[in-house]
């Protein structure tokens, strides 16, 4: 089984500075991927970014870029320039073939 | 991306009667599917894993007469919850994987939120 752990179960940021979003996770498998999702107050999940875990190099989708410390099991998420509409639950998740195992979530607010 | 319709997005049920909930893949086959709980400000739990022409496996601690899953096409997965209680009240999401490798990329439903008075 996998474990996936949010330890910030609230956080906040200003409009255009950058946040970082911990997680940890445990498992036994060779090969998975990590993922964060958001989830905004619409409940709609939303895939933000993926790593595979046998890539060393840190996965980047625009303003959004993780930091995967294999050795550590650890997997933050940075946003950079903040915006309003990042606001919502995040969702640290690994997988192993189909199944996800989800962390507890963050919630982030954006400061005007 | 492929996307995941769900059906009804919210109802409201008395005591006893039996809900159930359409996932559907629009536009790509699924032969597996995942029915998800949520319960207010906490995170996604797994319930089961519905299989296209097979029974659904379902998550320790969760009761398979109580929340029955059929998968009939490939296209479709139902959940119903039966002899509904208010405990049952949640947030149900689906998700499928869209089959184009290995670890597939999940694609969530709205979700349905179900009241149960």
């Amino acid at each position: 089984a996998q474990t996936v752990t949010q330890s910030q179960p609230e956080m906040s940021v200003q409009e255009a500075e950058t946040v970082t979003l911990s997680c940890t996770y445990d498992t036994s498998e060779s090969d998975y991927y990590l993922f964060w999702y958001k989830q905004p107050p619409s409940r709609q999940m939303i895939l933000v970014i993926r790593q595979e875990a046998y890539k060393q190099q840190n996965a980047t989708e625009n303003r959004f870029s993780v930091n995967f410390q294999k050795a550590a099991k650890s997997f933050s998420l940075k946003i950079s320039d903040s915006q309003l509409g990042d606001a919502a639950m995040y969702f640290c998740a690994s997988n192993t073939g189909n199944q996800f195992y989800f962390g507890t979530g963050t919630s982030l607010t954006v400061i005007p | 991306g492929a996307v995941v319709s769900q059906h009804p997005s919210r109802v409201i049920c008395k005591s006893g009667t039996s809900v159930k909930i359409e996932c559907r893949s629009l536009d790509f086959q699924a032969t597996t599917m995942f029915w998800y709980r949520q319960f207010p400000k906490q995170s996604l739990m797994l319930m089961a894993t519905s299989n296209e022409g097979s029974k659904a496996t379902y998550e320790q601690g969760v009761e398979k007469d109580k929340f029955l899953i059929n998968h009939a096409s490939l296209t479709l997965s139902t959940l119903t919850v039966t002899s509904a209680h208010p405990e049952d009240s949640s947030f149900y999401i689906c998700s499928a994987p869209d089959g184009s490798g290995s670890f597939d990329e999940q694609f969530f439903g709205p979700g349905t939120r179900l009241t149960v008075l």
